[in-house]
């Protein structure tokens, strides 16, 4: 069954850094999420991608974030300078649709856990 | 503005019994999804149902069934028998009519089954 799949599962970074997350969404998809959970607290809404430009974004994806679609299979979540607030899980998630067709479910990949020092 | 409400923050129930996880919604769209997803200890999210605002029919799953009513904007899911596998954090989640596939999630059910 295809997945969605992440990489890394976990990051240790210093404050100021810049990580990359990277996502590989299921094939035939065309929309593709990032949603972050801090710790112990809720899933939230990033950002929505599709064609090639967001979206949508959140009040929480602000400068320092950026996504990117590079090649034909890849899908990433950019984070230029970090905090300590970044630490959280960040899912990746993609939808063969959002409109109102049958496949408007997304599926998840199981995260990478980012943790910033 | 659209909310999803998980009143119950942990439920601890004993193996074999039936539970119930609650979520009520907010939404001014007339056509809207609603969604459960399952977080397991190991972190993943997985995905159980979902439900589009026009089709209120219940659904049943083995042991998992839905109750939606628009009425009470309410999606409640229900555990029949419960077992430990079931020991996770359950999530509602809404996404409105707009195009972009935004998801809402509610605050999530700490469900405990004890042996």
């Amino acid at each position: 069954e295809p997945e969605v799949t992440q990489t890394p599962s976990h990051q240790v970074t210093q404050m100021g850094q810049e990580v990359i997350l990277r996502c590989v969404p299921i094939s035939n998809h065309l929309y593709f999420y990032w949603y972050r959970q801090i710790l112990g607290q809720k899933v939230e809404f990033l950002v929505s991608f599709y064609n090639n430009e967001i979206s949508e974004k959140s009040e929480i994806f602000d400068d320092q974030f950026s996504v990117e679609r590079p090649d034909g299979s890849n899908f990433t979540l950019k984070i230029r300078s970090t905090k300590l607030e970044d630490s959280a899980m960040y899912f990746c998630a993609s939808s063969e649709s959002s409109g109102r067709g049958l496949q408007e479910t997304q599926y998840f990949g199981p995260g990478t856990r980012l943790l910033v020092l | 503005a659209q909310k999803v409400t998980q009143a119950q923050t942990e439920i601890s129930v004993v193996e074999k019994e039936d539970v119930t996880l609650d979520c009520v919604y907010e939404t001014r769209d007339t056509t809207y999804y609603l969604f459960w997803y399952k977080q397991p200890p190991s972190g993943e999210l997985v995905f159980l149902i979902r439900r589009n605002s026009f089709d209120e029919q219940n659904e049943i799953s083995g042991r998992y069934s839905w109750n939606f009513q628009k009425s009470t904007s309410s999606f409640n899911f229900t555990i029949t028998a419960s077992q430990v596998v079931d020991s996770a954090v359950y999530f509602c989640a809404l996404r409105g009519s707009g195009n972009t596939g935004k998801l809402i999630f509610g605050q999530g059910t700490t469900l405990q089954v004890k042996p």
